[in-house]
């Protein structure tokens, strides 16, 4: 059983556009989630996370939005560069469980063209 | 860069044959974890540990071990390697009191 799913495998938008990734939980007991971005060849990087007490998160080009009522979080990243190219992964932890064990998404494949 | 060293980076082996990779990280950790990264898949736990020789298996440990004799030292061991381990291992850790994870480069395994 998924408990974290990312249902676009991939995504493909132009330089300077928004880039929109989508991420959707069955556990209600995660209460934190993350996004991490992956380029080729390295590990996973952690780039913005965002709270159950909050529907809003935002560093910089990425926003983080969270509607707990249908259990699905957004990544917005605005404007996209060559650079944001790579594999998203979405995180979701239950914070007052033990051990602080992560479940990710399968990924979704970000390509920005210049 | 979370001071976290994986090791080997690269390795080629045989079924049948034991493996061990290596985690070390710099920082004192209380917590460690192995996932293994396969396409469709997304990442996946294979074991955690929470402490010296604390540990416990995640989602997918059939076929793999670990210890942890030193706080800076995690390992993880395909005890007889198969085709189907093939894959990239990553290791990482979290911080006490926070919530994030933070991984190190990935030991990408074939077994042939």
């Amino acid at each position: 059983d998924q408990q974290v799913k990312q249902n676009s495998p991939s995504l493909s938008v132009q330089e300077g556009r928004i880039s929109i990734l989508n991420c959707d939980y069955t556990n209600s007991m995660f209460d934190y989630f993350l996004w991490y971005k992956k380029y080729p060849a390295e590990g996973p990087t952690f780039l913005i996370s965002i709270s159950s007490i909050k529907d809003k998160n935002e560093d910089g080009r990425f926003t983080v939005f969270l509607n707990k009522s249908a259990k699905h979080l957004s990544l917005h990243i605005v404007p996209s560069q060559p650079g944001d190219s790579a594999v998203y992964f979405c995180a979701a932890l239950n914070s007052g469980g033990s051990n602080y064990k992560l479940t990710f998404g399968k990924g979704t494949l970000l390509t920005v063209n210049p | 860069d979370a001071g976290i060293t994986q090791s080997p980076r690269h390795k080629v082996t045989e079924t049948g044959t034991p493996v061990t990779l290596r985690c070390h990280q710099t920082e004192n950790h209380r917590y460690m974890y192995w996932y293994r990264q396969d396409p469709g898949h997304g990442l996946r736990l294979i074991h955690y540990s929470y402490g010296v020789k604390d540990t416990d298996k995640g989602e997918v440990s059939d076929g793999y071990s670990v210890s942890r004799s030193k706080t800076e030292d995690f390992l993880l061991t395909l005890e007889s390697a198969t085709s189907s381990q093939t894959s990239v291992y990553f290791c990482a850790i979290q911080p006490s009191g926070g919530n994030i994870q933070y991984f190190g480069a990935g030991t990408r395994l074939s077994v042939l």
